[in-house]
């Protein structure tokens, strides 16, 4: 099936306003990551689902930044009253981790192709 | 703030030549993960390699690992001008989900 789609793939924002950045994963993948690259950096993790529940929010770098997952599918990145410090690509992965019991896991992570966020 | 290095931090070569690239982390791990990322575009998943493993290849990749140094080393070979890239080792911890990316090496393989 398709890979991990984002959208959008570019966007501009004033500083101050609030925008939402998609990620659709890999059909069947339980886990879904979101992480924050800078320019001439490797990514940072932000926030970790397992289907609908966030296990893992310690990453985000502030209260502006929400991640929501609903029904363990698409899930929304939220950053409010956007700063020029986010000025970020932004990166969803997924991966099928390991199940007690189950074959190895497929620990890889398969990104998107992120979301470039400029804000102004 | 991302752990360990990975060096060196760019490297030139001709075609044909063969690339390596390291990579140092601090913290014991259960698996660690070699991905491309070429100008503008998302991370291509390239090589995974176990804790309880010391070396793997595919294709024109060869990748090892030592953990009791702590170190990985990703080793392409017959380099071609597609090669050309940022690499990132990311280290999945032994608890928790997430992969910690080092700065990464930018490769430039000269035609």
């Amino acid at each position: 099936g398709a890979g991990v789609s984002q959208s959008p793939r570019y966007k501009v924002a004033k500083r101050g306003q609030d925008v939402a950045l998609r990620c659709d994963p890999i059909s069947g993948h339980v886990s879904l990551f979101w992480y924050q690259q800078a320019l001439g950096q490797g990514p940072e993790f932000l926030t970790y689902f397992q289907n609908e529940a966030q296990l893992d929010k310690s990453g985000l770098p502030s209260d502006r930044f929400f991640a929501e997952r609903p029904e363990g599918s698409v899930s929304t990145l939220k950053i409010q009253r956007t700063q020029q410090e986010d000025s970020a690509v932004y990166l969803c992965a997924s991966s099928s981790p390991r199940l007690a019991g189950g074959p190895p896991s497929t620990d890889t992570q398969y990104f998107g192709p992120g979301t470039r966020l400029t804000v102004l | 703030s991302q752990q360990g290095e990975e060096d060196p931090q760019a490297l030139s070569i001709q075609e044909g030549e063969n690339a390596t690239m390291n990579c140092s982390y601090k913290t014991s791990i259960n698996n660690l993960q070699w991905y491309r990322q070429n100008s503008g575009r998302g991370l291509v998943h390239l090589i995974l390699i176990r804790s309880n493993e010391r070396e793997k290849h595919s294709g024109r990749l060869r990748v090892t690992l030592d953990t009791s140094k702590k170190s990985s080393s990703l080793l392409i070979t017959a380099s071609r001008a597609a090669d050309t890239a940022s690499y990132f080792c990311a280290r999945s911890p032994l608890y928790g989900n997430k992969l910690v990316f080092g700065a990464g090496t930018i490769l430039r393989v000269k035609s």
